[in-house]
């Protein structure tokens, strides 16, 4: 099985500040996605990444994938109240099978 | 679209007694996934299907539990006898293709607890 370790586990942070979650597998999926879980819901799909190195940005979040397709990174800019919420990378499989995360937990305060 | 639609939404039962959850899919979509979800174990994908048709079911933990897609638009979880361990969320999705970069679409869940 291949596993994805999430870093941290928990993050609080105050409005307007900066944030990076982190994503680490010791091996490599053919692409990597990010959901976002709010309190009650299921997780919702941010952004796919698909080549090594490959950088995307939505709005005030930029996702990046390492060059080897091992690792990826969840960055904030300004976080607001309305970006709390949990977040999950999941490793895409060979056959479209998503392997998570344990998760991030971000929390972020006025 | 409606999304994918669970039912119940939360459902209290005791040890032994039998559970079965719902799910129906986006229209269309031709992948269907369960998950569960705990604190401990975070998201965990117990079963999926293809075109109605179990592909891996691999992460079901025991004979309790079992899944069925008699039709392209509707699916069952089971879980028979319960047990107190078995509470947890249970998430289904739906996707429509099944390569790399494939968007699941989840539903709300079902907060399942076993007394």
């Amino acid at each position: 099985t291949q596993l994805l370790e999430q870093s941290p586990q928990f993050l609080s942070i105050q409005e307007g500040e900066n944030l990076t979650v982190y994503c680490n597998s010791s091996s490599v999926f053919s692409s990597l996605q990010w959901y976002r879980q709010e309190p009650g819901e299921g997780p919702v799909l941010l952004v796919t990444v698909v080549t090594g190195g490959e950088v995307k940005k939505l709005k005030r979040l930029t996702f990046q994938f390492g060059d080897a397709r091992k690792d990826s990174s969840l960055h904030i800019t300004a976080a607001q109240t309305g970006d709390t919420g949990l977040y999950l990378c999941a490793g895409v499989q060979s056959w479209g099978k998503l392997q998570f995360g344990a998760g991030t937990q971000v929390v972020v305060t006025p | 679209d409606a999304g994918v639609i669970q039912s119940p939404r939360h459902e209290v039962t005791e040890m032994g007694q039998e559970v079965t959850l719902r799910c129906k899919p986006i229209s269309g979509h031709d992948y269907l996934f369960w998950y569960r979800q705990t604190m401990m174990r975070g998201l965990e994908l117990l079963i999926y299907f293809n075109n109605n048709v179990p592909i891996d079911d691999s992460g079901m933990p025991e004979d309790r539990f079992s899944a069925k897609m008699p039709n392209a638009s509707f699916s069952t979880l089971k879980i028979q006898p319960s047990e107190p361990r078995d509470s947890a969320v249970y998430f289904c999705a739906s996707s429509l293709l099944g390569g790399p970069g494939n968007i699941q679409y989840f539903g709300a869940g079902t907060r399942l607890s076993v007394l």
